[in-house]
């Protein structure tokens, strides 16, 4: 149990133009999901904390209006990259904390490969 | 300011000896641990945790242990197996509060046969 899985898996879109990513837990409901971002050979770095039925929040830093997200069902969450440039190209991960258990145990996707020429 | 640190960016053992990875934090505040393993060009997938309340946790091939006033948690794994070859991640967060998972930057662990 506790499967993650993001789409698509990998991405190459032009400069200028908006990519979708979505994260869904499959076989558990996620009450908050979480939206990470590795550049290669770094850590990875939280952009956002997203709850289900509210606003995302923020890392300090990372612009809003750039990255959307929505969380609209305890199963899905989606990261919107606005207006996408060469530097946005990276690897996206989400997270999902599953709602039952006390623990902070989170559970990854895959992983989106997004380049932008 | 980096919280969590992993200061070694690599590691090399012998197959069957036992791998050793290290992880330091700054901040109090954490209580809860997590180590995650991860392959290139997919998502992390999870070890194992520890709470504060406790100094060892173990599973299987892979021990944590947490010194608090230290500020050190380690990964024991052995026997160490070719399969275990991947990038090591030691997470922290405070289970009070938002929850948010801080990580180190990873140390790369290759496993010679």
């Amino acid at each position: 149990g506790a499967v993650v899985s993001q789409h698509p898996s990998r991405v190459i879109c032009k400069s200028g133009t908006s990519v979708k990513i979505e994260c869904r837990s499959l076989d558990f409901q996620a009450t908050t999901m979480f939206w990470y971002r590795q550049f290669p050979k770094q850590s990875l770095m939280l952009m956002a904390t997203s709850n289900e039925g509210s606003k995302a929040t923020y890392e300090q830093g990372v612009e809003k209006d750039k990255f959307l997200i929505n969380h609209a069902s305890l199963t899905l969450s989606t990261l919107t990259v606005t207006s996408a440039h060469p530097e946005d190209s990276s690897f996206y991960i989400c997270s999902a904390r599953r709602l039952a258990g006390g623990n902070n145990e989170q559970f990854f996707g895959p992983g989106t490969r997004l380049t932008v020429l | 300011d980096q919280q969590v640190k992993q200061n070694s960016p690599s590691l090399s053992v012998q197959e069957g000896r036992i791998s050793i990875l290290n992880c330091d934090y700054t901040n109090s505040m954490f209580d809860y641990f997590l180590w995650y393993k991860k392959y290139p060009a997919e998502g992390p997938t999870f070890l194992i945790s520890i709470s504060s309340i406790k100094d060892k946790n173990e599973d299987g091939r892979f021990t944590v242990f947490l010194n608090k006033s230290a500020k050190h948690l380690s990964l024991h794994i052995v026997p160490s197996q070719p399969g275990d070859s991947a990038v090591y991640f030691c997470a922290a967060s405070a289970l009070q509060g938002a929850q948010k998972l801080v990580f180190g930057q990873g140390t790369r662990l290759t496993i010679n046969p």
